[in-house]
């Protein structure tokens, strides 16, 4: 079982450019997240997904969007990446309420 | 708001001797708490989970954590540190939000010497 697998894994973009990470998951999860890391602030929720289709706003937002128009598969955007943006982001699955979340490997994003 | 700390940013603990980290959240109500361990480079790893019913839970590795509502802590254990345990630990609320909201706090990083 593979679990939640992100790509990619690495990425350096210039100020401006857009890009999109994928995560996949193949536990057949409803739930799923995008967090992001940076030093001395733990995970932050950027947005999640209740279930295919759906998706909403967690408490960093702003110059992010997502897509989830597969079960398996979260998608995070940024279309105009921002020095700001410099992190390592995080894609995270679960089944109900109250479980556990399974973790992807990371992201690490680089913006000049 | 609710909020989860974790007052130490680092500990240094020897090969050998035991380890305590320390959690407390605060939230209304009895939340779904959990520990998670991220090694270099990697993602986070569950440890353990508090739901309900007995307050002492075991996990993995050989860590246990402690509920304790009056403190609103959940402390992570471990008898005897191993060199292979030095990595960040993170704890982190769950909140029964119509959604699995978790909050996690800014983490710990672990330094084990020999």
């Amino acid at each position: 079982n593979a679990g939640v697998t992100q790509t990619p894994k690495f990425r350096v973009l210039k100020t401006g450019q857009s890009m999109t990470l994928l995560c996949a998951q193949d536990m057949n999860h409803e739930y799923m997240y995008w967090y992001r890391q940076d030093p001395g602030m733990g995970l932050r929720l950027i947005h999640y997904s209740v279930g295919e289709g759906t998706t909403a706003k967690g408490e960093v937002p702003d110059g992010y969007n997502v897509s989830r128009l597969k079960k398996q598969n979260f998608l995070l955007g940024l279309e105009s990446a921002a020095p700001s943006q410099t992190s390592v982001y995080f894609c995270a699955s679960t089944r109900l309420e109250g479980q556990p979340q399974h973790f992807g490997d990371g992201t690490r994003l680089s913006i000049l | 708001a609710q909020s989860v700390t974790q007052p130490d940013i680092h500990i240094t603990v020897s090969e050998g001797a035991s380890l305590e980290l320390r959690c407390n959240y605060s939230y209304g109500a009895t939340p779904y708490l959990f520990w998670y361990v991220q090694s270099p480079g990697q993602g986070l790893q569950l440890l353990l989970k508090y739901f309900s019913g007995d307050t002492l839970v075991q996990g993995i590795k050989g860590f246990e954590a402690e509920f304790k509502r009056s403190q609103s802590s959940f402390n992570l254990r471990k008898p005897s540190v191993h060199w292979s345990d030095a990595a960040e630990y993170f704890c982190a609320v769950g909140l029964n939000t119509g959604f699995q909201k978790l909050v996690f706090g800014t983490g710990t990083r672990l330094l084990v010497s020999p």
